[in-house]
């Protein structure tokens, strides 16, 4: 069984600022993480996403998202905010082909950008 | 390369109505999901298809909703009757590689008056 927490349903930062978004999985089988973002009136758009290797990953707009298996977690950062990152953030977790490829989804992240 | 299509994007419709939505994922892709986001329940997985079979039905809410894949390239989800909690966004993703990358198409807004 696999599973995604999201802590903090939002989440609110000043332009500029640092930011840390909060991701902790639960999976029985090594797991494929992602991170999408869904813009107002839009689908989920692709961040990011670790499925081996290295274990800091880059994504687009100047995100990445580290993978650590100690702590079951893929926290999603980003330096400095820009007021275009406000947007709606998702976690999830894959056991790839073996289960299908679903994808089990976070609630969810709501990221303010206050200028 | 075309994203995930949906049509149509907006969809209103009076309680009791048939609606169909429809879904042609990226070309070469073999898995296909349909998801259901509402603000009260968030983002839910209705069903999937692998190889145009239909694998995993436990989301669909009930026997009104049902979806077909009749080849690689296109997909339906019926609502018979339609019912105003039906009213949500209605996504449609496909997936190719083996960790489960699952590639968006912008949504069917549906409201049911």
């Amino acid at each position: 069984a696999q599973s995604v927490t999201q802590l903090g349903s939002h989440v609110s930062v000043s332009e500029g600022a640092l930011v840390l978004l909060r991701c902790n999985y639960s999976s029985s089988v090594p797991p494929y993480l992602f991170w999408y973002v869904q813009y107002p009136n839009q689908g989920l758009q692709l961040l990011l996403k670790y499925t081996t290797g290295a274990t800091l990953v880059k994504g687009i707009n100047g995100f990445e998202a580290e993978f650590k298996k100690s702590e079951t977690s893929f926290h999603l950062t980003k330096p400095s905010a820009h007021m275009s990152d406000a947007a709606e953030y998702f976690c999830a977790v894959s056991g790839g082909e073996e289960y299908g490829n679903k994808l089990v989804f976070g609630a969810g992240t709501i990221l303010r950008v206050k200028s | 390369d075309a994203g995930v299509i949906q049509s149509p994007r907006h969809e209103v419709t009076e309680m009791g109505q048939e609606v169909t939505l429809r879904c042609k994922p990226i070309s070469g892709h073999n898995s296909l999901f349909w998801y259901r986001q509402t603000m009260m329940r968030g983002l839910e997985l209705l069903i999937y298809f692998n190889n145009n079979v239909p694998i995993d039905d436990s989301g669909m809410p009930e026997d009104r909703f049902s979806a077909k894949m009749p080849n690689a390239s296109f997909s339906t989800l019926k609502i018979q009757p339609s019912e105003p909690r039906d009213s949500a966004v209605y996504f449609c993703a496909s997936s190719a590689d083996l960790s489960g990358t699952q590639y968006f198409g912008p949504g069917t807004r549906l409201t049911v008056l």
